[in-house]
């Protein structure tokens, strides 16, 4: 059964600074793994979707990797912003579209 | 372009009660999904569709049905309600899959059962 761990559970840093969000996963037979944010009270928006095949995945300020053989994939945020205080989910999915979810992690940017 | 859009947004049960929550998207997409959040963690899977006609259990199905007679909608149903049941629901849908193309999600139903 596939099992996705992302840690730490809540992160918080000053305004500027650089961050990485980590997300592990037991089994690497993915197709591939998608970052997601969810502000509080509200549904979840993609921010990013990496192919099995790709190593990263770039947009913006947010860069994600992915390394299936180790089963790790950063999440890595640039110059932080209070505006980037949220909780960020990692999701991966095989072939057939079995979605497994980590809890999130917790992400506050203080002024 | 409204997206996702699901109703209500709130909603209090008494054990045993049914209802039924309601996902419409004006995408055009053929997969949508009912996910349910518990507090702290991350979704699971209820059921899904990847068309009009055909839906399939996910993770957690028990409890719940769906329907889809349309591309548009998508309810879940809640069968004699229990506070096991007492979650925030997301609706989400994506053209060829979220396992292929970007998901997006309706704003949730925040469901208590008492």
């Amino acid at each position: 059964k596939q099992e996705v761990t992302q840690i730490p559970a809540a992160l918080s840093v000053p305004e500027g600074e650089n961050l990485v969000l980590n997300c592990s996963f037991t089994d690497s037979a993915i197709y591939n793994l998608q970052w997601f944010r969810q502000d509080p009270g509200k549904g979840l928006t993609s921010l990013l979707l990496i192919q099995s095949s790709q190593r990263e995945q770039t947009s913006g300020r947010l860069n994600a990797s992915l390394d299936k053989s180790s089963g790790r994939s950063t999440l890595y945020i640039a110059a932080s912003q209070p505006g980037d205080s949220a909780t960020y989910l990692c999701a991966v999915y095989t072939n057939a579209g079995k979605s497994t979810f980590g809890d999130g992690t917790t992400l506050t940017v203080k002024p | 372009n409204a997206g996702v859009t699901q109703t209500p947004k709130f909603r209090i049960l008494k054990i045993g009660q049914s209802m039924t929550l309601q996902c419409t998207q004006d995408m055009n997409h053929n997969y949508m999904y009912w996910y349910r959040q518990d507090p702290g963690m991350g979704l699971k899977l209820i059921y899904y569709s990847v068309g009009a006609g055909i839906t399939d259990k996910g993770e957690v199905p028990n409890g719940y049905n769906v329907s889809r007679s349309t591309t548009e909608d998508f309810p879940l149903r809640l069968e004699l309600a229990a506070p096991s049941q007492t979650s925030v629901y997301f609706c989400a849908s994506s053209d060829s899959g979220m396992h292929r193309t970007e998901a997006f999600f309706g704003q949730g139903t925040r469901l208590t059962v008492v």
